[in-house]
C-alpha cells in the first residue's frame, strides 16, 4: 500500500513569491493535515481538511491557505512568502474516527525562502 | 492551552543500553498519545499509539506507557542499536489535531 506522498521534495522561492505544496493521502483516507516544522520552533499544526472542507486551522496568518480535492489530495498555498516561512512542511493523512486514528506522515517538502 | 514537553532534549548512549524517554503534557483531556521517530530532514514514522483508555503499548523493543492523570508518557527502548539514532517525538491528540513535544535527539554509538 502506497504511503502519503508529497511534492515537490524541495522548493526554493524568493521573498514575496507564492509557493504551492501538494499532498496525496493514503488510499481510503479522507482527512489531510498540514504541519510546519521550522528550525527551533518544533512541529506546529497548520490546517486540517476532511471530506473537502477546512475543519480547523492553527495560529497562522491568512497567507497560509489550502484546499482538498474530490480525490482527497490536498494543496497548501503560501502567499507573499517571508523569510521565516522557510521550513519543512509535513502532510499527514488519516481516516478520522473520533480521535482513534493514527496519523501517517509524508516525507515533507523543504521550502527555502531567499 | 495544551503544552507538551520532552526530557531529555538530547541523549547519547553506547549500544546495548536500555533507554527511557519522557513526555509530559499539561491537559489530561486527550484522545490518544503517539510516539514518532524522525530521521534528519525526513518525515515522521509512527512508532506507537496509545489510546486514552490504555496504559501501554508494545512493539518489538519499544514499550510506551501512558499515565493520563499525571500527564506523563514514557517510551522505553530495550537493547538500543545504532540504527535507533534519530529524534523521537511524542504528540497528544486533542479533538482535531496533534500537539507535538519538543523532541529528544538520540544518538546510539557502537
Amino acid at each position: 500500500e502506497a504511503g502519503v506522498t508529497q511534492s515537490p521534495t524541495h522548493l526554493i522561492k524568493t521573498r514575496g513569491q507564492q509557493a504551492t505544496l501538494r499532498c496525496s493521502p493514503i488510499s481510503g483516507h479522507t482527512s489531510v493535515y498540514w504541519y510546519q516544522q521550522a528550525l527551533g520552533l518544533g512541529l506546529q499544526f497548520l490546517l486540517w481538511y476532511d471530506e473537502g472542507e477546512e475543519r480547523n486551522r492553527g495560529n497562522f496568518p491568512p497567507r497560509f491557505s489550502g484546499r482538498q480535492f474530490p480525490n482527497y489530495s490536498s494543496e497548501l498555498n503560501v502567499n507573499a512568502l517571508e523569510l521565516e516561512d522557510s521550513a519543512l512542511y509535513l502532510c499527514a493523512s488519516t481516516l478520522w474516527e473520533r480521535g482513534a486514528d493514527t496519523q501517517y506522515f509524508g516525507p515533507g517538502t523543504r521550502l527555502t525562502v531567499l | 492551552k495544551q503544552e507538551v514537553t520532552q526530557i531529555p532534549a538530547a541523549l547519547s548512549v553506547p549500544e546495548g543500553e536500555n533507554l527511557v524517554l519522557n513526555c509530559s503534557f499539561t491537559d489530561s483531556a486527550i484522545y490518544n498519545l503517539q510516539w514518532f521517530r524522525q530521521d534528519p530532514g525526513k518525515g515522521l514514522t509512527s512508532l506507537l499509539l496509545i489510546q486514552s483508555s490504555q496504559r501501554e503499548q508494545t512493539s518489538g523493543r519499544l514499550n510506551a506507557s501512558l499515565d493520563k492523570s499525571s500527564g506523563r508518557s514514557t517510551l522505553y527502548i530495550a537493547a538500543s542499536q545504532p540504527g535507533d539514532s534519530a529524534t523521537y517525538l511524542c504528540a497528544v491528540r486533542d479533538t482535531d489535531k496533534l500537539i507535538f513535544g519538543t523532541g529528544t535527539r538520540l544518538q546510539v554509538f557502537p
